[in-house]
């Protein structure tokens, strides 16, 4: 059984706060680790797909790394704003296709 | 272009019912997926299309649960006899295999 894991399960932090998140995945046979944010009454949007030892993407205030020896990948959100606040996926893939989506973190930011 | 598309937004029905979900993938998408969310739980997947390949069906909770993708497109997830713990957000995303994947808007499933 896949198990994909994600901590924490939710956070709370003020406006202009930093914050990471931390995905953890199986480290054998790699293809793919994704990243989405997850809106209330929206649907996921992607926004990164990783595929690379190393990598590391950006995208605005957010950026994430990978680590697919160690089976890891972090998120981090610099100068957190309220609209920030959602649902963060992550997914692992394998060459299949398929993803395996963690339970999710859910950030809250306050103003 | 036009992204992924689900009908309807919303489906009430009785429990022993039988309904269907469509979903229209983004056109030249090769895979096509199936997941749901059921009340405060994660994104549960269902069934995974790609190509012409046999349909992974790993994620499909019962045997009342079955989906077709018909031409390479457009695909229907058929719940049979619905029960009321099929109630959730029945949710269809699209991509080019390996790529990110793009969703819908979702179908919100009630079973009364």
């Amino acid at each position: 059984i896949l198990n994909v894991e994600q901590s924490p399960q939710s956070l709370h932090v003020q406006e202009g706060d930093s914050t990471n998140f931390t995905c953890s995945f199986p480290s054998s046979n790699f293809y793919a680790l994704h990243w989405y944010r997850w809106e209330t009454a929206k649907s996921p949007e992607a926004l990164f797909v990783m595929t690379l030892n190393g990598d590391e993407k950006k995208k605005g205030r957010i950026s994430a790394t990978l680590n697919t020896k160690e089976g890891y990948s972090y998120l981090y959100i610099k100068g957190s704003q309220p609209e920030d606040s959602a649902t963060y996926l992550c997914a692992f893939g394998r060459n299949t296709g398929k993803l395996i989506f963690g339970q999710g973190t859910t950030l809250q930011v306050k103003p | 272009g036009a992204g992924v598309s689900q009908s309807p937004s919303n489906k009430v029905t009785e429990k022993g019912k039988d309904v269907e979900l469509r979903c229209d993938p983004i056109s030249g998408h090769t895979a096509l997926y199936w997941y749901r969310q059921s009340l405060g739980q994660g994104l549960e997947f269902l069934i995974y299309f790609q190509g012409n390949s046999a349909p992974d069906k790993s994620g499909l909770p019962s045997d009342r649960f079955s989906a077709e993708r018909t031409g390479g497109s457009v695909s229907t997830l058929t719940i049979q006899r619905t029960q009321q713990e099929d109630s959730a957000v029945y949710l269809c995303a699209s991509s080019q295999q390996g790529y990110e994947q793009f969703f819908g808007p979702g179908t919100r499933l009630t079973v009364l």
